[in-house]
Formats: structure tokens, sequence, C-alpha cells
């Protein structure tokens, strides 16, 4: 059974960079698929964040592009997400998750971890 | 910024169908683009319950199913129970935003 697991600070300050890693179980980031970042602010819904493949290909959503750097480590069998410039607003549960296919569903995710941006 | 508009909330009695819409436009649903579904019990993750408009992963029950019209989208949850209460929302791919674009959300009140 596959398995994400989001792991990086619970807290973060204003204007500072949110770093966040996904690490997968029971499959290798190198055989394939697509990987991805998902957001939730507190009682709110869900955002896009970004996509990355195993060469390292990225796609991001246009309205956090500037601000959006998610790459991937195959050695580790993991990937990561730096969001830069976090404001209060970047406050939410950010869901790392794999896509089985080009822009095709996310089958299976993590169990989310809150980031909260507060001086 | 959703571009996937869906009804806040619906409710039904135990036993009863519910229907949840999902709209879109000509840049996703309506462009042929696929929609999924998902199921998010309170305090956790999204769970997939339905995959390119209509199909259903292993282990879920076929009381769910899904259809895509033009540029629209429903869930239909048949012989509602209580362990059907959770938020839900669907999920498509926008080609002017260049991704993945999800709905608004509805939450399923079991009366």
């Amino acid at each position: 059974q596959v398995q994400l697991q989001e792991s990086g600070p619970g807290l973060v300050k204003p204007s500072e960079t949110l770093s966040l890693t996904c690490t997968v179980s029971a499959y290798s980031i190198r055989s394939g698929y697509y990987w991805g970042w998902i957001r939730q602010p507190p009682g709110k819904g869900l955002e896009w964040i970004g996509l990355i493949y195993r060469s390292g290909s990225t796609y991001y959503n246009s309205s956090l592009k500037s601000r959006v750097t998610i790459f991937v480590d195959t050695s580790k069998n993991q990937f990561s997400l730096k969001l830069s410039s976090v404001t209060a607003a970047d406050t939410a549960v950010y869901y790392c998750a794999r896509a089985a296919e080009y822009w095709g569903a996310l089958d299976y995710w993590g169990q989310g971890t809150l980031v909260t941006v507060s001086s | 910024q959703s571009v996937l508009t869906q009804p806040p909330s619906v409710s039904g009695a135990p036993g009863q169908r519910v229907t949840i819409s999902c709209t879109g436009s000509t840049s996703n649903i309506g462009a042929g683009f696929d929609v999924q579904w998902y199921q998010q019990l309170p305090g956790t993750a999204p769970k997939l319950l339905m995959y390119t408009n209509s199909n259903r992963p292993s282990g879920v029950p076929d009381r769910f199913s899904g259809s895509k019209s033009d540029t629209s989208a429903s869930l239909a949850i048949t012989g509602l129970q209580a362990e059907d209460e959770a938020d839900y929302y669907c999920q498509s791919y926008d080609s002017s935003q260049g991704g993945y674009v999800f709905g608004t959300g509805t939450k399923v009140t079991v009366l």
C-alpha cells in the first residue's frame, strides 16, 4: 500500500520560506507517476499548489508560481515544497499526493500537516 | 479562486438519495477533461471517491455514482448512510489556468 507522509516545521514567520517534504513508501518515485502538493486553509476548500514528475518537470498554480518551488530527490524517495515570502494567508493544512497519470486522479494522499504563519 | 462551483450543502435522511452538482466551463469540464470526486471526513485527508467521471476505486461502495454532461458533473449517493456525512469536492483540469482545479466543496449532512 503506497503511503505518503508530510514533514516540516509547523510554524513559519511572515516573509520567511515554508519548507515541507513528502516521503513516499511502498513505491519508488523513480518508477513514474506524478507527485503533487495541495493545501487547505482552516475551514476552507482545497487549492492545488503544484505537480512534479520523476524527471523533475514541474507544473505550478499560476497564482503561486512566483513563490513556489517543488523538487524531487529520488535517492531518498522524497519530493519537497518551498513557498517563499509567506503571509498569514498561507496558513493551511498542506497535503502531498500522487497522480497516477498526467493530470489524472490524485489517488494517494498524505495525512496532511498544519503550517501556521505567525510571528 | 475555485472555477468549479458546488452547492455549499445538501442533506437527506438515511436511505434517501442526494446529488451534488459541479458546474464548470468550456476551459475545464466542457473541454472534455475528466472529473474526479473526493470525500473528506472530518479531520482527515481527502480520499479519492470517483475517477474519470464515473469510475469507483476499489473499496468504494456502489451507492456512489458519477456522471458528466456538457460543462457540469454530478455525484449521486443512494441509500444515504450516517457514515457518508462528509465534505465532497469535485476536481478537474483547467486549460486556461494550466493545472488542477477543485470545486468549492459540498457538506453532506445526514438528518
